[in-house]
């Protein structure tokens, strides 16, 4: 099945800084990677994806890159406020048909007023 | 548009007795889906629910969980009798159909075994 590694598990910036996430999958005909955001007490939320056939997708100031031949995706935060803080999680979709995401162990991201 | 709804927020038992938690998808979503995050960790799947029939319950531990989604709609997930490890926060998510990618989640229901 699916494996996905993220690194790094604990992130501390200062707001304003720039923050990345990276993921790394092992299912080569992964096809779709999303990313979540999960505040305290609350369910993970979608705040980005991208699909195999597109490199790079920005959304204001979260932007998500692929890299197929080494199976690896980043998510970058620019300008982090502290309302930023909360547990990252990447995920990947493999080949199968069942649709289903394996996740990341998740990084928790801090930023500092 | 109403979230995914869940309940009870919270939980606490003891080892050996049982529990049940709720959840009701967003309206006209047919896919449901049931995780398991235990702490530090992300949310791994138990069941997949197409409608009221079950499409993936692979990692679902059978001889102490079970789940229902009578009608297509509520579902609910048991476990019976519980264990120390089952200490976890249970996600419900929904999506209008399989092969759409995006799920919402519910806010979760923290359980704590003792």
């Amino acid at each position: 099945g699916e494996n996905v590694e993220q690194h790094p598990s604990t992130l501390s910036v200062q707001e304003g800084d720039s923050a990345v996430i990276k993921c790394t999958y092992s299912d080569s005909a992964s096809n779709y990677f999303p990313w979540y955001k999960q505040e305290l007490g609350k369910g993970p939320q979608l705040i980005i994806d991208i699909r195999s056939n597109v490199g790079e997708k920005k959304d204001q100031r979260i932007a998500v890159t692929l890299n197929k031949t080494a199976k690896h995706f980043s998510l970058h935060i620019t300008e982090t406020q502290p309302e930023d803080s909360a547990v990252y999680f990447c995920a990947a979709k493999g080949s199968g048909g069942s649709y289903i995401p394996t996740f990341g162990r998740g990084t928790s991201l801090i930023v500092h007023p | 548009e109403a979230g995914v709804a869940q309940s009870p927020r919270y939980k606490i038992i003891e080892k050996r007795q049982s529990v049940a938690f709720w959840c009701n998808p967003i309206s006209g979503h047919a896919t449901l889906y049931w995780y398991q995050q235990i702490l530090g960790q992300g949310p791994k799947l138990l069941i997949q629910f197409q409608n009221n029939g079950v499409v993936d319950d692979s990692q679902l531990p059978k001889d102490r969980f079970s789940a229902e989604r009578l009608k297509g709609v509520d579902s609910t997930l048991k476990i019976q009798p519980a264990k120390l490890e089952d200490s976890a926060v249970y996600l419900c998510a929904s999506s209008f159909r399989r092969a759409q990618e995006t799920q919402y989640f519910g806010p979760g229901t923290r359980l704590l075994v003792l």
